[in-house]
């Protein structure tokens, strides 16, 4: 089956600063979406993107399917972003493990 | 437009018994999805109903099902639960059946279940 790797586990960020997740798969897909879990374990829609690139406000994502990536940028950080990202990709969609990220007031 | 709604939000159950999970998906959609979140395992794909069938399936024992009705409302069934059952169920919904493009899944905040 598709193997999915998120990078990195752990991010810790200072309010304001930018940071770029990673998803790398293992086969071709057609599609790809990205997810943020907030604390209290709701799921939320970032993208989805089986292919080139999207933006929505401070959040924009890349996935170059010829290559197997996925690309999430956050610019200008804040609190709220804080809480768990995930891609997740194909037929049966599995799920990353995850990039947990804080972010400090 | 109203999203993904699961009922209960809450539920602790003890070993052996079952268990009833709702989930209403989003006017208009279809297919419904249900997931397991655990620390352990992370996110899995339990199942996905489309038109009241079951089209696809994860690798679950038997003792997790599922059904959809006419309104395309699902629930959930566990039967003999064990202590791993304990965890956070998602449901999502989609306009589309997964193999069709685009497949974008809308999840519910999910049902958190302990079994003691």
């Amino acid at each position: 089956g598709i193997q999915v790797e998120q990078s990195p586990p752990d991010l810790i960020l200072q309010e304001g600063a930018n940071s770029t997740l990673r998803c790398n798969f293992s086969d071709s897909v057609n599609n790809l979406q990205w997810f943020h879990q907030n604390p209290w374990g709701q799921l939320i829609n970032l993208f989805y993107i089986p292919s080139g690139t999207k933006q929505n406000g401070r959040l924009s994502a890349t996935t170059v399917a010829t290559e197997r990536y996925s690309l999430l940028y956050i610019s200008s950080s804040q609190t709220t972003d804080s809480g768990v990202y995930f891609c997740a990709l194909g037929f049966k969609t599995i799920f990353g493990a995850g990039t947990r990220l804080f972010v400090k007031a | 437009k109203a999203g993904v709604t699961q009922t209960p939000r809450y539920l602790i159950k003890t070993r052996g018994q079952q268990v009833t999970l709702s989930c209403s998906p989003i006017s208009g959609h279809r297919s419904v999805s249900w997931y397991q979140q655990t620390p352990g395992q992370g996110l899995q794909f339990l199942f996905e109903y489309f038109s009241e069938t079951q089209r696809n399936k994860g690798n679950f024992p038997g003792r997790f099902s599922g059904r959809q009705f006419s309104n395309s409302r699902s629930e959930m069934n566990v039967s003999t639960l064990e202590l791993g059952d304990s965890a956070l169920y998602l449901c999502a919904s989609s306009l589309r059946f997964r193999g069709q493009s685009p497949y974008e899944q809308y999840f519910g905040p999910g049902t958190r279940l302990t079994v003691t």
